[in-house]
């Protein structure tokens, strides 16, 4: 069965640089989410998009934006990039509608490292 | 605001003994409850899904039951296996429309010795 796509996988990036990650939802779930993990921490919620629209926004920096788009994959851009940025971002992806179990998938997350 | 514990951060177990992971938190008023499984660095795997209408799941060796009105969830894994060892991770939904978000506890680390 397919799962949520996340890449890339590892990404490398300098102080102050901009970084783009990219989730592709599992074939017909219209809700995506994001989430931080830092090391030894739990993961944390940054933002959620349902049919293309934010629906519900947690701790993510004001240098971050998400949007979703037609096809439902999402990205998340990061810019000016902090040391504390350095973390694996986990994307999700769940349907309302169907058997509305509300279960979110999780992708393989993609590491990010600021030097 | 949702607050998710797990007890205990870590443990130690010889291989084939049953166990007990432990999540509680304190606002009953949830949606449904999850729980992971993460290996080092890697994603997290759903282990088992409960309804907030519902008293336990099962599947295979994992069984995990939920206590909605004291705010307790527990995952009880049966004859562990090396393979078990990973991190474990429950996370409760409030809603499934607006306050859709997952709050995770803050995990269990498990080690199951050969």
């Amino acid at each position: 069965a397919a799962g949520v796509i996340q890449s890339p996988r590892h990404l490398i990036k300098e102080k102050r640089e901009t970084a783009t990650l990219k989730c592709y939802p599992i074939p017909r779930h219209d809700t995506v989410y994001w989430y931080q993990q830092g090391p030894g921490q739990d993961p944390q919620f940054l933002i959620s998009f349902y049919e293309k629209m934010q629906s519900d926004k947690g701790s993510i920096p004001d240098r971050f934006s998400a949007q979703q788009f037609s096809d439902y994959h999402s990205e998340l851009n990061m810019s000016s990039l902090e040391l504390g940025d350095s973390a694996l971002y986990f994307c999700a992806s769940t349907s309302r509608t169907g058997d509305n179990t509300g279960e979110l998938f999780f992708g393989e997350g993609s590491r990010l490292t600021v030097l | 605001k949702q607050e998710v514990t797990q007890i205990p951060a870590a443990l130690s177990v010889p291989e084939g003994e049953n166990l007990v992971l432990n999540c509680s938190f304190t606002d009953s008023a949830i949606y449904n409850l999850q729980w992971f499984r993460q290996d080092p660095g890697k994603g997290l795997t759903s282990l088992l899904l409960i309804q907030s209408s519902q008293r336990e799941q099962t599947s295979g060796r994992l069984n995990a039951s939920l206590d909605k009105s004291s705010g307790r969830s527990t995952l009880y894994i049966a004859a562990s296996q090396p393979g078990d060892s990973a991190t474990y991770l429950c996370a409760v939904k409030k809603s499934n429309f607006g306050n859709e978000k997952l709050t995770f506890g803050t995990g269990t680390r498990l080690t199951i010795i050969p």
